[in-house]
Parts: structure tokens; sequence; C-alpha cells
């Protein structure tokens, strides 16, 4: 059961273009989003996260866009950068759960190309 | 800085044997998570522990898993028997704040 959904698999763009990263999910009860960069043999680095109280949420090249009706969330990198390139994974929250686990779609892999 | 720390970054064993992972989390935090993840998924959730009680187990996390957080601190993930199913990715991360920061991952290979 796949409540967060990433249906790109990869992406690759040319540097100083806009990546946007598109990531779905299911449960209504999720209330918190985030994203996560991973390079190979390494953990996931968070990079930016949303609550669903806000539509929009911004550090430097990094913007999240939320759409709660649509159940939609997206990462805007602009510009991107070679360094950029790794996979990216979206993951959601409940926080109103004690648990707080994260529930992670299965990545897009990200390729900014000179 | 002390970030999530996770050792051994890399274990080989055969199958049948029993290995143990340890992770140490950013010391002010009290939540710690284990995670699993294998070729082409994102993480899994396995366990959870606020300090020193286990709260949460995934059905992922079969009767040869077994974790601990004995004084609040570090933990460990301990599996039995291994199996070539086995291999993956475990991550640890720990909570502070909304966000969990993980750390570098043990890569288990069952052979």
């Amino acid at each position: 059961d796949q409540q967060v959904k990433q249906n790109s698999p990869s992406l690759s763009v040319q540097e100083g273009r806009i990546s946007i990263l598109n990531c779905d999910y299911t449960n209504s009860m999720f209330d918190y989003f985030l994203w996560y960069k991973k390079y190979p043999a390494e953990g996931p680095t968070f990079l930016i996260s949303i609550s669903s109280i806000k539509d929009k949420n911004e550090d430097g090249r990094f913007t999240v866009f939320l759409n709660k009706s649509a159940k939609h969330l997206s990462l805007h990198i602009v510009p991107s950068q070679p360094g950029d390139s790794a996979v990216y994974f979206c993951a959601a929250s409940d926080r109103g759960s004690t648990l707080g686990r994260l529930y992670f779609g299965r990545g897009t892999q990200l390729t900014v190309w000179p | 800085d002390t970030g999530v720390s996770q050792d051994p970054r890399h274990k080989i064993t055969k199958r049948g044997q029993n290995v143990t992972f340890r992770c140490d989390p950013i010391s002010e935090h009290n939540r710690l998570y284990w995670y699993r993840q294998t070729l082409g998924q994102g993480p899994e959730f396995l366990t959870y522990f606020q300090n020193e009680a286990q709260l949460e187990k995934s059905r992922l996390l079969s009767d040869r898993f077994s974790a601990e957080r004995p004084k609040g601190s570090f933990s460990t993930l301990e599996i039995q028997r291994t199996e070539q199913g086995d291999s993956a990715m475990y991550l640890c991360a720990s909570r502070g704040g909304g966000g969990q920061y993980f750390g570098p991952g043990t890569r288990l290979t069952v052979t």
C-alpha cells in the first residue's frame, strides 16, 4: 500500500534550468511533508518541509508547493546545479499520531547536466 | 556537528549468521526510528523508540529482528539467522522538531 507516490523515476535537466519533482499522496491524515536528497551509499539528507497549513515554503533555491485538495506536492529547484544530481525522496507524516513515522515515495533520480 | 551516526557502515555476512547494528542519535533527540531501504524503494519503517520504550513495530520486523534502546540513548538492531532477503540498507533516524535526521546507514549483504 503505497501511500506516497513519486511516479517519475527519473528527471534530466540542464544546468541553470528549473527542476520540478512531483509527489502524490493518498492519506488525508498526512499533515507534514518533507523532501530528502540521497547520494549513493549515504543516508537521506533533509532538504525542506511544509506543514499542511501552508501552500508554499521556500529555502534558497528550493521551494515546495502543496496542493491539499489534489493531494499533491512538488519541489522546485531553481537554478539547477550539477551538484543537485541525486535521488530525491518525498515523505509524509501524520503529526497527530504519537508515532510520527515517515512514509516515503520510491524516489526520483535527478540528473543535472552542464 | 554531532549528527546521527551508525556502525558499521558495511557488513557482509553468511546466511544464518547473526548481525548487530548500532545507532547513535543526535543527543537531544528522544525519538529514534529504524528504516530499511532496498533497491528501487524508499525507506520503509521498521520500529520506533521514544526514550527507551519501543512503541511501534512494523510487520516487516519478523521475530528474527530485535531492537533495543536500553538507556534512551544509542540503539541496536539485531538480526538473527540472516537470510538473503535481509540484504538492504538499514537506516536510523532521530527526530527533533518536525523533521527526522538520518544517519549514513549500514549496508548489509547476506551471501
